[in-house]
């Protein structure tokens, strides 16, 4: 399997800036797609969620885009505050449509004051 | 109610030790997830029991046995554990499986086997 470091991505935003966190996945038969954000010392919490016949669905301060084409999700928090500062992870349900959830690796965002 | 309870919070354990770690969700989901999660990585899926039947067993080793008393509790039995795995354990549920809905995961039970 693929060999993962200790170190989680990390993305450095300015406190009020927009913040874009990027990810691709790997079935492109994965029609349901989810965000987590997970605090430090705390379980994953449900951000935002995208099926496959959308590109784009909003919700208070985050939009999530999903691109079919490339395998690409992505989500932007905008007016980023110090209270978003956690690991993001994004999540499919695979090809096999088994009870399954597969996590992405994850991404620390980092709020710069 | 959108909590999923975990107890305990933290547990200490011998490698000879019997211990459970417990879970309870009252949202009328029908599917309950164990996950264990180790320091900078994603969840890695144990368990999957929809509708009060073990649907997934991710090829987790024994000395790990799950359990569904019913549709808003679920247990993790654990005996003869190895310091490796130490981690944190989390549960969760969804309205349904098929990996169709939004899971709600309780805030873990941080695990040390000494």
């Amino acid at each position: 399997g693929e060999s993962v470091g200790l170190h989680l991505p990390t993305l450095s935003v300015q406190e009020g800036d927009n913040s874009i966190i990027n990810c691709a996945y790997s079935n492109s038969a994965s029609d349901y797609f989810i965000w987590y954000k997970q605090e430090s010392g705390k379980g994953p919490q449900f951000i935002i969620d995208i099926r496959s016949n959308m590109d784009k669905r909003q919700g208070q301060r985050v939009t999530v885009l999903l691109n079919k084409t490339v395998k690409h999700l992505s989500l932007q928090i905008a007016a980023t505050q110090p209270g978003d500062s956690a690991v993001y992870f994004c999540a499919e349900n695979g090809v096999n449509r088994d009870d399954k959830i597969i996590f992405g690796k994850g991404t620390r965002l980092h709020i710069l004051p | 109610d959108t909590e999923v309870t975990q107890t305990p919070k933290h547990l200490v354990m011998g490698m000879t030790n019997k211990k459970s770690l417990k879970c309870e969700q009252h949202m009328g989901h029908r599917a309950m997830y164990w996950y264990k999660q180790k320091a900078k990585k994603p969840p890695e899926l144990m368990f999957v029991y929809s509708y009060e039947k073990l649907s997934i067993n991710e090829s987790v080793p024994s000395r790990f046995s799950p359990e569904c008393p019913n549709s808003s509790l679920l247990n993790l039995h654990l005996h003869a554990l190895q310091p490796e795995d130490s981690a944190l354990y989390l549960c969760a549920s969804s309205q349904g499986a098929r990996g169709l809905y939004e899971q709600y995961f309780g805030p873990g039970t941080r695990l040390t086997v000494t």
